[in-house]
């Protein structure tokens, strides 16, 4: 069974605070993780797709790390904005190229 | 737009009766994929479709549950004799290698 944790499940911030979330994973047999951010009634939007252990990605305020032997990986957001407040949820699939099994998510309220 | 949509977008039924939802993925894509998110869960996996085959369905389908994607384009997912329990967010999305891409979701509420 592939258990995917996320922490926190909320946060409330002010705006201007910069704040980082965490994924939980097995360690074993690992493809990829993958971070979204959802806005309410809005799709799902891909943040990241991470694959080596290692690996730093960024996108603007935004940036992920990956640590595949511990089973973790961050995302950090610099200077939080209200546009920013969204559920940030990661997720690993199953098997390669397959299905993913997603975190419980992490819901970001980023106050002006 | 060329990313995957959703129809409805919301749907309220009554307890009992049936209901489908549509999705249109992103055209080049040839897997498609079906997933379920309650109040303070992420979403889960329900069934997923390569071309017109469904490859796998989750144990959280159930008989009540039936997916189709006819000609490996669109795909339907009716719920039959809808429960309270049913009340969910139903997402679809459409996979390439560089990962899957979510519609908006059809949000389900049964009273």
């Amino acid at each position: 069974i592939l258990n995917v944790e996320q922490s926190p499940q909320s946060l409330h911030v002010q705006e201007g605070d910069s704040t980082n979330f965490t994924c939980s994973f097995p360690s074993s047999n690992f493809y990829a993780l993958h971070w979204y951010r959802w806005e309410t009634a809005k799709s799902p939007e891909a943040l990241f797709v991470m694959t080596l252990n290692g690996d730093e990605k960024k996108k603007g305020r935004i940036s992920a790390t990956l640590n595949t032997k511990e089973g973790y990986s961050y995302l950090y957001i610099k200077g939080s904005q209200p546009e920013d407040s969204a559920t940030y949820l990661c997720a690993l699939p199953y098997n390669q190229g397959g299905k993913l099994i997603f975190g419980q998510g992490t819901e970001l309220s980023v106050k002006p | 737009d060329t990313g995957v949509s959703q129809d409805p977008r919301h749907k309220i039924t009554k307890r009992g009766q049936n209901v489908t939802f549509r999705c249109d993925p992103i055209s080049e894509h040839n897997r498609l994929y079906w997933y379920r998110q309650t109040l303070g869960q992420g979403p889960e996996f329900l069934t997923y479709f390569q071309n017109e085959a469904q490859l796998e369905k989750s144990r959280l389908l159930s008989d009540r549950f039936s997916a189709e994607r006819p000609k490996g384009s669109f795909s339907t997912l009716e719920i039959q004799r809808t429960e309270q329990g049913d009340s969910a967010m139903y997402l679809c999305a459409s996979s390439s290698e560089l990962g899957q891409y979510f519609g908006p979701g059809t949000r389900l509420t049964v009273t």
